[in-house]
């Protein structure tokens, strides 16, 4: 099983709301990673947690914030996000000792 | 600085012909190297990787990696219609949970 999914599949905020995004995997993998997205663009790397511990910050703005509850899951939350983030967020995983990342199939956010 | 570079297409191939993507690195000390195909609005799915000089075949797909000349690349045979989409090329230094380096991607049709 390849599967890494992620909730909800499509967002519409506002600059004031805060919301999360989440990701889960049950493949056992100890790495896992938050993308941006943009069209026609390759997926930007934000966040990775390496055992549940956030291990790169890519110099993201605080208005992300990561969260990492257990080894299956991992959080994006939002706040007073910018019309310029809306994008497609991608959550990837792997074995630590890999690098073979599978991503899900993200979340399309768009900020009004 | 770590770049890795494709040509972005769009490139066109007859159905049924060979399609040949290629991806150049800058860093030698790069160890892994991936493929990744993604429908547009859709997140990307890993096709191949490749670790070692030389060619590696999965079904009608062959990556092939040159050390040396610091590229790899990706051949589609028989190609269908339903490998139109934008191949990414990833590079990583394969010490685990580290970042991978994207391409731009190329964007491929396959004309019936």
């Amino acid at each position: 099983d390849t599967e890494v999914t992620q909730t909800p599949k499509h967002l519409v905020m506002g600059m004031t709301n805060k919301k999360s995004l989440k990701c889960e995997q049950h493949m056992g993998h100890r790495a896992m990673y938050w993308y941006k997205q943009k069209a026609k663009k390759p997926p930007e790397l934000m966040f990775v947690y390496s055992y549940e511990k956030l291990s790169i910050n890519e110099s993201v703005p605080s208005r992300f914030s990561p969260e990492c509850p257990n080894s299956s899951l991992l959080n994006l939350h939002l706040h007073a996000l910018q019309p310029e983030d809306s994008a497609l967020y991608l959550c990837a995983s792997s074995q630590v000792s890999e690098e073979t990342q599978y991503f899900g199939p993200g979340t399309r956010l768009l900020v009004l | 600085q770590k770049e890795v570079e494709q040509n972005s297409g769009p490139l066109s191939v007859p159905e049924g012909a060979i399609a040949s993507l290629n991806c150049t690195y800058s860093d030698r000390g790069s160890q892994s190297f991936f493929w990744y195909r993604q429908y547009s609005g859709k997140s990307p799915e890993l096709i191949m990787f490749i670790y070692s000089n030389g060619d590696k075949e999965d079904g009608r797909f062959t990556a092939q990696l040159n050390k040396a000349s610091q590229y790899v690349s990706l051949l589609i045979r028989d190609s269908q219609p339903s490998d139109s989409a934008t191949y990414l090329c990833a590079v990583g230094l394969n010490f685990g949970n580290e970042k991978l380096t994207f391409g731009t991607g190329t964007r491929l049709t396959i004309i019936p």
